[in-house]
């Protein structure tokens, strides 16, 4: 299965300002996946990023507030723009090289203050 | 829309005891399903994928079943471990190409010595 660095594992951020995730993939995938995991809630997808194209967001979830780059097909960010308390999750990203294997990073951990 | 829901939401079991957790969905158009750990800080471990037209899957201690025409799975544990202790999260693939999976909220299980 692949294997995901995922960066940073944690941050503090004040609100207002602007945090990038990145997710760098050890092998070449098309979809990669971003989710969000809000304090003792589950996962809930924010976007799908496909190399070359737009990402499709997720109902509730807009290109604004979580912009996302896919520049090739091993790696992609996702952004968390002018954040609020509310923003504080832990955000994963995940790739599918295919049934039946789904990979996720290992976390990174946002509180917003 | 397709919702999934874990019970219990929390368990507590003394080493060596079986134990089941039970997952079930909404719609049973589904691809697949899937049983995750996620130990704090950590991202998810894949367990156990059942495709649509598989009843069962095992790997060690660990018995997954899928019953897609009542929209239920539950995971078996046999024998537990204080190494078992850890969140168990099912996610359903919804039929299509999208790839996104949709999760429970996860059952926290803690394994006492």
């Amino acid at each position: 299965s692949a294997v995901i660095s995922q960066k940073p594992s944690r941050d503090i951020c004040q609100r207002g300002t602007s945090l990038t995730i990145q997710c760098q993939v050890d092998s070449q995938v098309t979809m990669m996946f971003w989710y969000r995991q809000q304090p003792g809630q589950s996962l809930t997808l924010i976007a799908t990023a496909n190399q070359g194209s737009e990402a499709t967001y997720e109902s509730g979830f807009v290109i604004d507030k979580f912009p996302i780059s896919r520049p090739n097909l091993t790696f992609s960010t996702l952004t968390v723009s002018n954040m609020s308390p509310e923003d504080s999750s832990i955000y994963l990203c995940s790739v599918s090289t295919g049934v039946p294997d789904y990979t996720f990073g290992s976390g990174t951990r946002l509180t917003v203050v | 829309k397709q919702e999934v829901t874990q019970i219990p939401a929390a368990l507590s079991v003394p080493e060596g005891e079986n134990l089941v957790l039970n997952c079930s969905f909404t719609d049973s158009a589904i691809y697949n399903l899937q049983w995750f750990r996620q130990d704090p800080g950590k991202g998810l471990t894949s367990l156990l994928l059942i495709q649509s037209s598989q009843r069962e899957q095992t790997s060690g201690r660990l018995n997954a079943s899928l019953d897609k025409s009542s929209g239920r799975s539950t995971l078996y544990i046999a024998a537990s471990q204080p190494g078992d202790s850890a969140t168990y999260l099912c996610a359903v693939r919804p039929l299509g190409n999208t790839g996104k999976l949709i999760f429970g909220q996860g059952t926290t299980l803690q394994v006492k010595p």
